[in-house]
């Protein structure tokens, strides 16, 4: 059964500085892997989507990095800003075809980012 | 192009009754997945449908059904509610199963009292 955790689960940094959020899973067989943000009482807002195939990804300020043989996966958040306080949740999808939409996702690491 | 429509947005019910949640996807996609978010268990997959055919499902007891239409819109329905079924009950959307970005909607507030 995937597993797939977040740690820290609760992060602050000041303004400016760099966010790297982790994500990792128990079982390396993903079709791929997919970041959210949430922001508080909100549904979640898509930030970037990784195949297994890939290794990065990368909107804006924004790069996502995916490890599939290690189970790991990480955003980083360059220069980051107030706004970009939110939940941010990192799902896998299974890589069976008929497994389709079933995402299992990470328990979300809040983060706060001080003017 | 509109995102996921979700409705309602909040609703308070009773235990032992029932609700059905409502969703529209995104203009063109055709499969719809449901998902249930609560403080202790986190983000939960409930089901997927694809061309009015249900995927998969998750480990959810037989309470809770969906289906969808032919215009690919979804409803949900919780039948004799309890407690424990409060949550936020997020609907997302895909061009097709597998492979392409899921999109969510806003989510509906279930409180059952």
């Amino acid at each position: 059964k995937q597993e797939v955790t977040q740690i820290p689960a609760a992060l602050s940094v000041p303004e400016g500085e760099n966010l790297v959020l982790n994500c990792s899973f128990t079982d390396s067989a993903i079709y791929n892997l997919q970041w959210f943000r949430q922001d508080p009482g909100k549904g979640l807002t898509s930030l970037l989507l990784i195949q297994s195939s890939q290794r990065e990804q990368t909107s804006g300020r924004l790069n996502a990095s995916l490890d599939k043989s290690s189970g790991r996966s990480t955003l980083y958040i360059a220069a980051s800003q107030p706004g970009d306080s939110a939940t941010y949740l990192c799902a896998v999808r299974p890589g069976l075809f008929a497994a389709g939409n079933k995402l299992t996702f990470g328990g979300g690491t809040r983060v706060l980012v001080k003017p | 192009k509109a995102g996921v429509t979700q409705t309602p947005r909040y609703l308070i019910k009773t235990r032992g009754q029932q609700v059905t949640l409502s969703c529209s996807p995104i203009s063109g996609h055709r499969s719809v997945s449901w998902y249930q978010q609560t403080p202790g268990q986190g983000l939960q997959f409930l089901f997927e449908y694809f061309s009015e055919t249900q995927r998969n499902k998750g480990n959810f007891p037989g309470r809770f059904s969906g289906r969808q239409f032919s215009n690919s819109r979804s409803e949900m329905n919780v039948s004799t509610l309890e407690l424990g079924d409060s949550a936020l009950y997020l609907c997302a959307s895909s061009f097709k199963p597998s492979g392409n970005t899921i999109y969510f909607g806003e989510g509906s507030w279930l409180t059952v009292v």
